[in-house]
This record gives C-alpha cells, structure tokens and sequence, in this order.
C-alpha cells in the first residue's frame, strides 16, 4: 500500500547528539514537509522540499537539518545546536507544491534527549 | 501564528452530531479553509476543504458563512473513534511558503458514550 513511513518510531538520545529521522514515501509525491509537534501544542514546520535537490526553512529551522537528494525520501538531522529537541516530529508529503493542500502525514517519531 | 480561532475542547455524545466551529474573520479572497484531525499520537489526517460553497464528502460536512468569515465542520453522527483534536486552517492554495499550512492547537472533541 502507498503511503509514508517513519523510522524509528520511538528514539532516545544523550544530550549533544546528532539523530537523524528517515521520512520515506512510495506516493510519487514531489513535495515534504516536516513538523515538529510539542505536547499540547500544534504543529510547527521545520522544513519543506517541493522537488528533489531543493528545500526551504520554514518557522523553526535553527538546529535542523535535511537533504533531498531522492525525490521518496526527506530525512531529518536533529543537531546539537537544537536546544530543546525532544517532541513529536512529524513527515507529511503531498501531491505538488501547487496542490489542494491535502497533506498525508506519517505516523511520527518520538524523540526523547536524556 | 494561526489565522483561525477555534475553542480549545467539545463534548459530543456518541451519535449525535458533532459541530465544531471555526473563526477566520481575517481570511482573504483567495485563502480555503481547510479541516485536519489528530487522533492522539498518530499524525493528522485531512478531512475536507473548501472555498465559498459548502461541501460534504464521506468523512465530513463544512458550512462556510457568506462572508466567509467562519465555518463549521459538521460530523453527523459522531462516534468514539471521531475523539481527537480538529484543527481549522486557513491558506492560500499554491506552493512556496504562502501555501504552507500552519496548524494551531485545535479543537479537542471528546465523543461520549
């Protein structure tokens, strides 16, 4: 079945550590996006990419960073620089960057720093 | 910042109708109203959406006033599995970043039994 996958779904880092979360999609989607999610709270974007080998901070992107090098797949590097890096991060794609706006999200990554 | 205004949780008993509402007096001619729901850690999933005329699929119905200054999304009848938060979003339906939804923090619907 086409869809997004997220992996892992549950992560735990020591302070100070590189993590990197794989955001893969089979829809044939030429847009990305991710969300961080905090508890409580909605979603807020950190990045998107409308088509391979380009992408676009959004609102919060101190401390993150991506690549777009395949046009299935988005991965998420949470730096060290980022303060406060444990929350929900969330994948979303849709069908192009002109588009109804219907976003298909993955299941997410837990990412808890100790 | 979010352009919508909705109240922070509703209770609904389960097979009634569940209508929660949606403020957006700053929309613009050309920005939809879109409707997303989160059920808890799982990521959203899009409902419906719409311009000016009011529209109804399978999942949902949304009633847009005609000055378009807000909406209702309309659950006809609700079930405990429609138990999540809903989230109202306003944008522009075109790419680069004023195409980009910004998802405040929603409506949390309880449906009871």
């Amino acid at each position: 079945d086409g869809g997004i996958t997220q992996s892992p779904k549950y992560l735990f880092r020591k302070e100070g550590q590189n993590v990197t979360l794989s955001c893969e999609q089979n829809l044939n989607h030429d847009a990305m996006y991710w969300y961080r999610q905090d508890p409580g709270q909605g979603l807020r974007l950190i990045y998107y990419s409308q088509i391979v080998n380009d992408f676009q901070k959004g609102d919060i992107a101190e401390g993150y960073s991506v690549s777009r090098e395949k046009k299935e797949s988005f991965p998420l590097t949470v730096t060290s620089a980022q303060k406060n890096p444990t929350a929900f991060y969330l994948c979303a794609s849709s069908i192009a960057a002109v588009n109804t706006g219907e976003l298909f999200f993955g299941e997410g990554s837990r990412l808890t720093v100790l | 910042d979010a352009k919508t205004t909705q109240p922070p949780s509703m209770d609904c008993a389960e097979g009634r109708a569940a209508n929660l509402p949606c403020n957006h007096s700053t929309i613009s001619g050309n920005e939809y109203v879109y409707w997303y729901r989160q059920i808890h850690s799982q990521g959203p999933q899009y409902i419906i959406h719409g311009l000016k005329n009011n529209e109804t699929n399978e999942m949902a119905s949304l009633i847009i006033t005609e000055d378009r200054k807000s909406s209702t999304l309309i659950l006809p009848h609700a079930t405990l599995r429609d138990t999540a938060v809903y989230y109202c979003i306003v944008r522009f339906n075109y790419g680069g970043s004023q195409g980009n939804l910004i998802f405040g923090k929603g409506t949390k619907l309880s449906v009871k039994p």
